[in-house]
Formats: structure tokens, sequence, C-alpha cells
């Protein structure tokens, strides 16, 4: 059975663009989990996704934003991107309490 | 809210057993985890306990949970260099998202 999917594996942005990172849950997941891994600052809760809805979004301005599918995989958006937004983002499902975590999109912002 | 903190370093002799503690502050976290990072990838899921368990034992893992300290180890057997990584403990909070604490780097010396 295939894991946790990101995509792009790394990403190269300038500051102001905007950013997309995808994600494709473990099949029959419905909830899925952003985190961001910035330098020195640990792993950061971003949004959580269940069902289609937004369920739960952490400490992050409303530039962060995202969507979940029909398909249960997500899209977490970045506008106006900054320099501290350099970072992995980590997608992560959900089933009965173990938490799966994808490989990661690494966002360079220059 | 949960707070989760973790000793930073750890340094052991190959074949030695490892020790990487945590300690969170809500109570009513339900799920604990330890995660395992490799340099430039992603978290790989080792294993997880219920609040309600006292001990867990995987192969050549042991967790060990003290509910009324809010303590939590990650006992590795028998370490091995392949071990090398930084090991995060997480505990899910009643919003059903992570908290992670900042990760132990653990070093195996041959």
């Amino acid at each position: 059975e295939a894991g946790v999917t990101q995509s792009p594996t790394h990403l190269i942005k300038t500051r102001g663009q905007q950013a997309t990172l995808r994600c494709s849950p473990i099949s029959g997941h419905t909830s899925v989990y952003w985190y961001q891994q910035a330098l020195g600052l640990g792993l950061q809760f971003l949004l959580w996704y269940d069902e289609g809805e937004e369920r739960n979004r952490g400490n992050f301005p409303p530039r962060f934003s995202g969507r979940q599918f029909p398909n249960y995989s997500s899209e977490l958006n970045v506008n106006a991107l900054e320099l501290e937004d350099s970072a992995l983002y980590l997608c992560a499902t959900v089933d009965s309490g173990e938490q799966y975590f994808g490989p990661g999109t690494r966002l360079t912002v220059t | 809210g949960e707070d989760v903190e973790q000793s930073l370093f750890l340094s052991v002799r190959e074949g030695d057993s490892s020790v990487i503690n945590c300690t969170y502050t809500d109570s009513s976290s339900t799920y604990l985890y330890w995660y395992k990072q490799e340099p430039g990838a992603g978290l790989q899921l080792l294993t997880y306990i219920f609040s309600n368990m006292d001990m867990k034992q995987d192969q050549r893992l042991t967790v060990l949970l003290n509910k009324k300290d809010k303590h939590l180890s990650l006992r590795i057997a028998d370490t091995q260099t392949g071990d090398s990584a930084i090991y995060f403990c997480a505990a899910l909070d009643s919003s059903y998202k992570l908290i992670f604490g900042s990760g132990t780097r653990l070093l195996v010396r041959p």
C-alpha cells in the first residue's frame, strides 16, 4: 500500500510569489494535517482538514491556506512568500491514532 | 496549551542502550508518539502509546509512560549506527493536533 505522497520534493520561489504544495493521503484516510518544520523552530502545526472541511489551524497568518478535495488529497497555498517561510512542509494522515507523514516538500524562498 | 520538552542531544556507544526522555504538560493527551527523522528526510513513525498504557514494547524499542509525572521515554536496545538520527516526541492534544518536542539528536559512536 502506498504511503503519504507529497509534491513537489523541492520548490524554489522568490519573495512575494505564491507556492502550492500537494499531498495525497494513504488510501482510506480522510484526515490531512500540514506541519511546518523551519530551521530552529521545530515542527509547528499548520492546518487540519477532514472530510473536505478545515477543522483547525495553527498560529499562522491567513496567507497560509489550503483545501481538501473530494478524493481527500490536499493543497497548501502560501501567498506573498517571505524569506522566513523557507522550511520543510510535512503532510500527515491519520488512522486510529497513528499519524503517518509524507516525505515533505522543501520550500526555499530567495 | 500543550508543551512538549526533550533533551537536545544524546551520545551512546554502539551496542549500548539509548534512553530518550520527554515531558509533556497536558494530562488529557490521548496518544503519545515517537518519530525518527534522518538527515534530509521526513518523519518516520517509530511507535506510539495510548494514554491508558504504561509500557509498550516493539522489537528493540520500549516506550514507558508515567502519566502521573507526564513523562515519556523511548529505550532503544542494542543501539546501532543506523539509529543515529533526530528523535521527536509528540503528544496529540485535545484538538487532535500533534505538539512536537524540539527533538533529541542521537549520535551512536562505533
